[in-house]
């Protein structure tokens, strides 16, 4: 498809068990951000990989949090051990990354939802 | 630490008013700045940008300004419209490609 596609759209799952989330992010773009946004509050960031560089894995909350990129494509994030605060919208986007001023475009997200 | 942030959660304004939405940030690398708007249940889509080396960027209704000298940044929306209502989301984004974003303005545009 032409945008960043995010599957499933929609997940819930018990509290202590694992989740993976996937984005199929904008063919050619670089570069593939994973935000969050808690009900009510704004976008987290969570973990940037930029090519073939180490992601900037700053923003993931704890060591439960995982992401990987392979080929340089499709990205998964892990949440092992899911807990209640995990309940949010996992937002991933992709860019061009480089020098060039274009924006980062958004799937429609991954709503989690931990009971 | 929030680089870049918007004090003002939400905004109401009469439609064929201005809304003007506020945003702040404290790096002085970023050298792109954009605004996003978000409907319930969606992603948040692309709305206008400005390059660091400009002060206004225009695109039909939609007008953002740069203040390079007090790190702010502004979406004025004249006039506004219902379909307007939305959250937006002011972004930077440093020399690292590595994009910042707000905590979001709810705008709510009453007919």
């Amino acid at each position: 498809g032409a945008g960043v596609s995010q599957s499933p759209s929609n997940k819930v799952t018990e509290k202590g068990k694992d989740v993976e989330l996937r984005c199929d992010p904008i063919s050619g773009h670089t570069a593939l951000y994973w935000y969050r946004q808690s009900l009510g509050q704004g976008l987290e960031f969570l973990i940037y990989f930029q090519g073939n560089s180490a992601p900037d894995k700053s923003g993931l909350p704890s060591d439960r949090f995982s992401a990987e990129r392979t080929g340089g494509s499709v990205s998964t994030l892990t949440i092992q051990r899911t807990q209640q605060e995990d309940s949010a919208v996992y937002l991933c986007a992709s860019s061009f990354g480089g020098g060039l001023n274009t924006e980062a475009f958004f799937g429609q997200g991954t709503r989690l939802t931990v009971v | 630490d929030q680089q870049v942030k918007q004090n003002s959660p939400s905004l109401s304004v009469q439609e064929g008013r201005i809304s003007i939405l506020n945003c702040d940030y404290t790096n002085s690398m970023f050298d792109y700045f954009l605004w996003y708007k978000k409907y319930p249940a969606e992603g948040p889509t692309f709305l206008i940008s400005i390059s660091s080396i400009k002060d206004k960027n225009e695109d039909g209704r939609f007008t953002v300004f740069l203040n390079k000298s007090a790190k702010h940044l502004s979406l004025h929306i004249v006039p506004s419209q219902p379909g307007d209502s939305a959250v937006y989301f002011c972004a930077a984004r440093n020399t690292g490609n590595q994009f910042y974003f707000g905590t979001g303005t709810s705008l709510t545009v009453i007919p």
